[in-house]
């Protein structure tokens, strides 16, 4: 069974271009969640969702990020015009979203914005 | 809200030798709480969880935890360390027992383990 799958896994932008992220949730797993980490710094929740359906996004930057989660394909988490703070390690996570489950992780995107 | 602190930035042991890792945690109810361990480049891997019952849990890798709800801590401990578990290490707490809520990480403890 697949892990958690992201890709790219190291994706170099200009300032002002646009990041796309993408995330494949393990086999059998409806919930979504991605995570930001900044250098020498923890996770930080960014952003909760069912298919179709944005549940959490309460730790998302009000401009320039969204996120989306179709009824087919990966998860995907999108930065336009980025910044050189916007570069850091984005995590995907996800779950079958029952009690008592776990949030398995990917490998992460590593954004650099030159 | 929820918070963790990880009060130690780098730890360094030699292999054999035992391993605290110590994590404090801030919220009002009970907490769902979790170590996760990353290897470099590599995404989050579980070592452990609790959610209720007995306080001292035990984990993969030899890893267990303890709950002490008088300190608000949740201390990861393997009594003798492998090279391998050179890694960085974060503890996190959640509002539910679900995962259906966000995660709220520590800063991370990176250990370094000498031969």
């Amino acid at each position: 069974n697949a892990g958690v799958m992201q890709n790219p896994r190291h994706l170099v932008r200009r300032r002002g271009q646009e990041a796309r992220l993408r995330c494949s949730p393990m086999k059998g797993h409806s919930h979504v969640y991605w995570y930001r980490q900044l250098p020498e710094e923890g996770l930080k929740f960014m952003v909760y969702l069912q298919k179709e359906n944005i549940i959490d996004e309460s730790g998302m930057p009000k401009e320039r990020f969204s996120a989306e989660f179709p009824k087919e394909g990966p998860s995907i988490l999108r930065i336009q015009q980025v910044v050189r703070g916007d570069s850091a390690a984005y995590f995907c996570a996800s779950s079958q979203g029952i009690s008592g489950d776990e949030q398995y992780f990917g490998p992460g995107t590593r954004l650099t914005v030159t | 809200a929820q918070s963790v602190t990880q009060p130690d930035i780098h730890i360094t042991v030699s292999e054999g030798a035992s391993l605290e890792l110590r994590c404090n945690y801030s919220y009002g109810a009970t907490p769902y709480l979790f170590w996760y361990v990353q290897s470099p480049g590599q995404g989050l891997q579980l070592l452990l969880k609790y959610f209720s019952g007995d306080t001292l849990v035990q984990g993969i890798k030899g890893f267990e935890a303890e709950f002490k709800r008088s300190q608000s801590s949740f201390n990861l401990r393997k009594p003798s360390v492998h090279w391998s578990d050179a890694a960085e290490y974060f503890c996190a707490v959640s509002a539910s027992r679900g995962s259906a809520r966000q995660l709220t990480f520590g800063s991370g403890t990176q250990l370094t383990v000498l031969p």
